[in-house]
């Protein structure tokens, strides 16, 4: 069964600060690493991708990828109290028939920026 | 209308009606998915559909029945559920082989509650 796995929370940081978020996965063939940011109440929307080891950069959110250790982190520089939502960390792998695929989600990070 | 679009939004059903939720992609996506969202549990995959083939049922309970008619929608029709299948239901869309920036698109979801 592959499986992602994420700290449950709730994770509280001071607004301004840096928020991280940490992500292992089991399956070593996985090749796509995504974080989706949830509201509560709200529908997963995609914040970023990464899919080569190392750090992807978009604005004030950092994802960093390391397939040799299976771990997959998030960082949210100057941290917004608006950035308060549960994080998903989301890993591609392949479904039941060839040429399928599908997303495994974990249980979500839920982050508290705190005025 | 762009996007993922769901409907209904709410749905409350006894457990003797038979109901179903409407999902329509705009983005030409040749994959769609429903996904089964409880409280303080992971998003778990519950069918995917991949150019209007169904490729994936995670041991499903029968009382839940997909339909894909063309690459555009995606229905779920309920039948006799129970208490435990209240949740949000989420649907997404996706470009198979995997688009590694755009991952999946999620629909705002049908929250479901059985009664």
């Amino acid at each position: 069964q592959k499986e992602v796995e994420q700290n449950s929370g709730p994770l509280s940081v001071p607004e301004g600060a840096i928020a991280s978020l940490n992500c292992t996965y089991s399956d070593r063939v996985s090749q796509s690493f995504f974080w989706y940011r949830q509201y509560s109440g709200k529908s997963p929307e995609l914040i970023m991708s990464i899919y080569s080891n190392g750090d992807k950069e978009d604005g004030r959110f950092t994802a960093q990828l390391n397939k040799a250790s299976q771990y997959v982190s998030l960082l949210i520089r100057d941290s917004q109290p608006s950035d308060s939502a549960t994080y998903l960390c989301a890993v591609n792998g392949l479904g039941t028939q060839g040429g399928s695929e599908k997303l495994v989600f974990g249980k979500g990070t839920k982050l508290t920026v705190n005025p | 209308e762009t996007g993922v679009t769901q409907t209904p939004r709410h749905l409350v059903m006894g457990m003797t009606n038979k109901k179903s939720l409407k999902c329509e992609q705009h983005l030409g996506h040749n994959a769609m998915y429903w996904y089964k969202q409880s409280a303080k549990k992971p998003l778990e995959l519950m069918f995917v559909y991949s150019l209007e083939e169904r490729v994936e049922n995670n041991s499903v309970p029968s009382r839940f029945s997909p339909e894909c008619p063309n690459s555009s929608h995606l229905f779920l029709h309920l039948h006799t559920l129970q208490p435990e299948d209240s949740a949000l239901y989420l649907c997404a869309s996706s470009q198979v082989p995997t688009d590694y920036d755009y991952g999946y698109t999620f629909g705002s979801g049908t929250r479901l509650t059985v009664v």
